[in-house]
């Protein structure tokens, strides 16, 4: 099966820079993606990582170590609409297709 | 790009009802569509998997026979709740990806969810 571990929650200030970090255990590891959900909605795609290394996208930055099998989301200049759940989901090639297997979230609130 | 739809957003109906779930890609073909179901502040949980033309691949423990499960085309898959009892009140979301092309992994864009209620 899959491990993915990731914090339930976490407060930040408004402007500020938060981490969120999540680590996995999985075979046939294929990616890792970070998707934002507000509540009530579906999720939204964010970052992909595949190869080590960290990937930007605005105030959006993502991070992979696939031999420490840790990675993280890093939000930069936190606005108030940030506050969501942010959910780590591992990809692994299991029976011959990719499957999607998602942490169960870390809620963040951006407080003034 | 990458818009997925579903309808309905919302439905409400009575234990041993039937109810139909649409899923739709706008604006790409997508190959695999995938189903899953999220409970209140529990993480999505894959309930099948499922390619254009093919039957679709359950999880374990997802009956087959009750989450019955169409790809009829690269824009639509459809998931019908037989027979519905409470316990199936949910929030379920369908995505779809193009599948792998070239090895390269493609993103699972989600529609916006199907909040069931069964009285």
């Amino acid at each position: 099966g899959q491990n993915i571990d990731q914090p339930t929650e976490m407060t930040a200030t408004e402007g500020a820079i938060v981490q969120i970090n999540c680590t996995y255990q999985t075979s046939g590891f294929n990616g890792l993606f970070w998707y934002q959900q507000h509540a009530g909605e579906a999720p939204t795609f964010l970052s992909y990582n595949v190869l080590d290394g960290l990937e930007e996208k605005g105030r959006f930055s993502s991070f992979l170590s696939r031999s420490k099998g840790y990675s993280y989301l890093l939000l930069k200049e936190l606005q108030m609409k940030d506050s969501a759940s942010y959910l780590c989901a591992v990809s692994a090639i299991k029976g011959g297709g990719n499957k999607l297997t998602f942490g169960t979230g870390t809620q963040l609130k951006v407080e003034l | 790009g990458a818009v997925v739809s579903q309808h309905p957003s919302r439905v409400i109906c009575k234990s041993g009802t039937s109810v139909k779930i649409e899923c739709r890609s706008l604006d790409f073909q997508a190959t695999t569509m995938f189903w899953y179901r999220q409970f209140p502040k529990q993480s999505l949980m894959l309930m099948a998997t499922s390619n254009e033309g093919s039957k679709a691949t359950y999880e374990q423990g997802v009956e087959k026979d009750k989450f019955l499960i169409n790809h009829a085309s690269l824009t639509l898959s459809t998931l019908t709740v037989t027979s519905a009892h409470p316990e199936d009140s949910s929030f379920y979301i369908c995505s779809a990806s193009g599948g792998l092309a070239g090895g390269k992994q493609e993103t699972q864009y989600f529609g916006p969810g199907t909040r069931l209620l069964v009285l």
